[in-house]
């Protein structure tokens, strides 16, 4: 299973909004799960089963979607913020990655 | 929360082989799926393998199959990962994580800090 992510890159502001789109080559129902990294650290897990915050993750990120299409959405965004978005598949011990959508400031 | 820490960074010559730890806060591999992961120089995250509680089950990524190791000390609560044969491609950062109590959870929801690898000549 592959896992595209659009944009590769953008461009935001403090305050705004944006959403980041990761597209599953087959049906993957519910089983898509978001990290964030920031430049020099591990990644971090945000998201898992498609929708599920993990716990201590701020309220203004938000995922969405099952089958092949999934988003991450982020309100408000806080400079801590920017970084690189990952989202990730496993299925029958196959682990995937997608390439990341690198979120910086405009 | 748990506290995975790793070993230091390392440089190798193509060739050789690199053996770097992963050490629990608390007794942790006794009930949880351990995974590698890497990170290429400025690239994304590729999945290496994981280890079973206990590490009584290993499976790998297809890539890697003949040439990693990944084992678990359970008296030091520390896991290994062994990769053998670098080359300059195997130039990476290495991190461990965390997965789920069974092998259904398929995430991985604490990460260990790193560890560079550079292989050189």
């Amino acid at each position: 299973i592959q896992l595209i992510q659009s944009p590769s890159s953008v461009s935001a502001s403090v305050g705004d909004s944006l959403t980041i789109t990761c597209r599953a080559s087959q049906d993957i129902a519910g089983w898509l799960v978001w990290y964030q990294q920031r430049p020099g650290r591990a990644p971090r897990l945000l998201i898992y089963a498609a929708s599920t915050l993990q716990t201590g993750v701020p309220a203004r990120f938000s995922g969405r979607g099952s089958g092949t299409l999934f988003t991450l959405t982020i309100n408000t965004l806080q400079p801590e913020d920017f970084a690189t978005y990952y989202c990730q598949h496993a299925s029958s011990f196959r682990f995937t990655f997608g390439p990341g959508t690198k979120v910086d400031i405009k | 929360q748990v506290q995975l820490v790793q070993s230091g960074a390392e440089v190798k010559n193509p060739g050789a082989s690199v053996r770097i730890s992963c050490r629990s806060s608390g007794n942790i591999f006794s009930r949880y799926y351990m995974h590698w992961i890497r990170q290429a120089p400025g690239q994304g995250l590729e999945y290496m393998g994981m280890t079973a509680p206990t590490g009584r089950q290993t499976t790998s990524a297809q890539r890697f199959r003949d040439r990693i190791s990944m084992t678990i000390n359970m008296t030091t609560t520390t896991l290994f990962l062994e990769l053998r044969s670098l080359t300059f491609d195997d130039t990476a950062m290495y991190f461990c994580a965390r997965g789920g109590e069974t092998a259904t959870v398929n995430w991985f929801d604490s990460w260990g800090q790193g560890t560079l690898v550079i292989v050189t000549s």
